[in-house]
């Protein structure tokens, strides 16, 4: 089945920095990448998603980069401010517009922004 | 105005005890899910009712039996409850909007803790 590897576990930032976290992923046959935000004694939240059909996505200070060949995916975050704080968990599926999506989610980042 | 909820929040019980964690959501949703949480932040999928029919059921104990009486509500019923089934349980809701967006709206979860 498919396996979601994520890194780092831990990353801290200074406020202002650039953040990156990367997924890997085992099964060549997925295609659906969502990036979901859980702060902390919250519910995961979904920030970005993307299809393995387009290479990068952004949405403000956040992007999704996605490389195929090496099953590689990508979340960047500029500017980082206090409040991106989190835990951020990527996910990988197959999912072809079906009503339901099985998600295997990758280990969590827990990402820190010190003013 | 609670989109997904989730009843209750904390659980505290015995070994051996049988409990129920109740969902609802209010977004007119055709598929819902139940993931487990584990102290490490590890999300994983437990089982998925779409439409009330159960489509994802996971290599979970039959000790963990869902029920979902109408498409907006799925309920967690766990028989004889074990020390390892301590773990935060989140519902999460969704609907097909597009080909590439299925985003997945979870609850505010339940922290179940067996003694």
């Amino acid at each position: 089945g498919e396996n979601v590897e994520q890194h780092p576990s831990t990353l801290s930032v200074q406020e202002g920095d650039s953040a990156v976290i990367k997924c890997t992923y085992s099964d060549s046959a997925s295609n659906y990448f969502p990036w979901y935000k859980q702060e902390l004694g919250k519910r995961p939240q979904l920030i970005i998603d993307i299809r393995s059909n387009v290479g990068e996505k952004k949405d403000q200070r956040i992007a999704v980069t996605l490389n195929k060949t090496a099953k590689h995916f990508s979340l960047h975050i500029t500017e980082t401010q206090p409040e991106d704080s989190a835990v951020y968990f990527c996910a990988a599926s197959i999912w072809n517009g079906g009503a339901t999506n099985k998600l295997i989610f990758g280990t969590g980042t827990l990402l820190a922004v010190q003013p | 105005d609670t989109a997904v909820s989730q009843t209750p929040k904390y659980l505290v019980t015995q070994m051996g005890n049988d409990k129920s964690i109740k969902c609802e959501q209010n977004l007119g949703h055709d598929t819902m899910y139940w993931y487990k949480q584990d102290s490490k932040k590890f999300l994983k999928i437990m089982f998925s009712y779409n439409n009330k029919e159960l489509i994802i059921n996971e290599t979970v104990p039959n000790r963990f039996s869902p029920k979902s009486p109408d498409k907006a509500h799925l309920n967690l019923h766990i028989n004889s409850l074990e020390l390892g089934d301590s773990a935060v349980y989140f519902c999460a809701s969704s609907q097909v909007r597009t080909f590439t967006y299925n985003e997945q709206f979870f609850g505010p979860g339940t922290r179940l803790t067996v003694l």
